[in-house]
Formats: C-alpha cells, sequence, structure tokens
C-alpha cells in the first residue's frame, strides 16, 4: 500500500519546456489536489479534482493543466516552465473536509 | 488579507518549555480545522484535528472559536524532536487552505 505516489522526486528544465508531474493514489479518495510550496508563502492551491472528469482551479492555476480520467492519477502539465515555476509541488488526497495525505513531493528548479 | 494567517516565528524554546501557537481564519463559512506538522523539505503530515469543545493528544492541545476565528496548538514539555514547521489548515467545501507555517525550534 503506497498511498500517494509522486513522480519524478526532482526535476531541472530549461525555459519554455513542457512536463507532467504525476500522482497516483491507492487509498480510493475522491479529492486530489496539486500545491506548489515556495519560502515563506506556505503551500497555495493549484487545481484540484473532487472525483474523476471533475475539476477545478486553485488560488495559483495560470501555466498549468490537470486532469483526471481515473480516481488513482491527477497529474499536473506545466504547459511552457518559466523560472517563477521553481518550486517544490506536492499531490494530496483525502475524502472532503477529513486528513489531507501528501505525497513526498517533486522539486523543481526552471533555469 | 490572506484566509489563514499564522505567526510566522521562528519559536526558540528550551526543552520542558510550554509554547502556543495561534491562527486565524477569514472565512467564517469554513467547516473542518487541522494543525499538520512539517519536518524540513519533506510532505506535510496531520498532527490533530481540531475540533469546537478543544482536544487533547498527549502533550499537545488544540482549540477552536469559532465566534473569533482563532485556533491555537498548545504543546506541553517541547521535545527536540517538536523542532519543526506547524501548519494551520481549514477546509472550505472542496479545498484545504494552508496558512504560511509557524517554525519551532527547541534547544537542549
Amino acid at each position: 500500500n503506497a498511498g500517494v505516489t509522486q513522480t519524478p522526486k526532482f526535476q531541472v528544465l530549461k525555459t519554455g519546456q513542457s512536463m507532467t508531474l504525476q500522482c497516483a493514489q491507492d487509498m480510493n479518495h475522491e479529492y486530489m489536489s496539486w500545491y506548489r510550496q515556495d519560502p515563506g508563502m506556505g503551500l497555495r492551491l493549484i487545481h484540484y479534482s473532487v472525483g474523476a472528469g471533475i475539476t477545478d482551479q486553485g488560488e495559483v492555476p495560470n501555466g498549468y493543466n490537470v486532469s483526471r480520467s481515473t480516481t488513482e492519477d491527477f497529474p499536473l502539465r506545466l504547459l511552457s516552465a518559466a523560472p517563477s515555476q521553481t518550486s517544490v509541488y506536492f499531490c494530496a488526497t483525502g475524502d472532503r473536509g477529513t486528513e489531507a495525505f501528501f505525497g513526498q513531493g517533486t522539486r523543481l528548479t526552471v533555469v | 488579507r490572506k484566509e489563514v494567517e499564522q505567526d510566522p516565528g521562528p519559536f526558540n524554546v528550551p526543552e520542558g518549555a510550554t509554547v502556543a501557537f495561534n491562527c486565524t481564519y477569514s472565512n467564517s463559512a469554513s467547516q473542518s480545522f487541522f494543525w499538520y506538522r512539517q519536518d524540513c523539505r519533506k510532505e506535510p503530515k496531520l498532527l490533530m484535528s481540531v475540533y469546537s469543545s478543544g482536544n487533547e493528544d498527549g502533550r499537545f492541545t488544540a482549540q477552536l472559536n469559532r465566534a473569533s476565528q482563532y485556533i491555537s496548538l498548545l504543546i506541553r514539555d517541547s521535545k527536540l524532536s517538536d523542532s519543526a514547521t506547524y501548519l494551520c489548515v481549514v477546509s472550505d467545501r472542496n479545498k484545504l487552505v494552508f496558512g504560511a507555517g509557524t517554525i519551532l525550534r527547541v534547544k537542549s
């Protein structure tokens, strides 16, 4: 039982490149979300999903796309990476209004 | 104004001390409340949920005041291993909103 698995753990991108951060859960939770964490800013919600086929924007959605074709997977796509997207990204899953379980994070650097 | 506000600290305390963290939230419709702990460069993990009646888990006590939109966390008999960042979290329907965190450093 892996819980929440994020890949990759580390990534360096050049400005303008695109990539997908993967998130998979085996906890059968309906709710999944992506956060970014920057120094002094706490975790900010990028996008979230309340079930397969349903996604919505969070606080900082610009430059990111998501899709939720299955309950288990919630990939985050960076369309054209920018240095401002250098951050630590966390995927989380849970049931509505209850504890969230986080992946180990992806440390992304855009140069 | 941020939805969830915390004093960033750091709080530097000796082992055995009692320390309290406070948090305020702006959305009066918020439904669930939590404290999470985050160790350096790790993912956040749930420390405890917060209930209106107040709740205690060992050395940790959490309080919620809905009228004042205020949440607190009290840590008694601080241990070196309590050194971490403590995140106040508020649930708003489908979203968890995080405070920026309070840094605690416990020193021997």
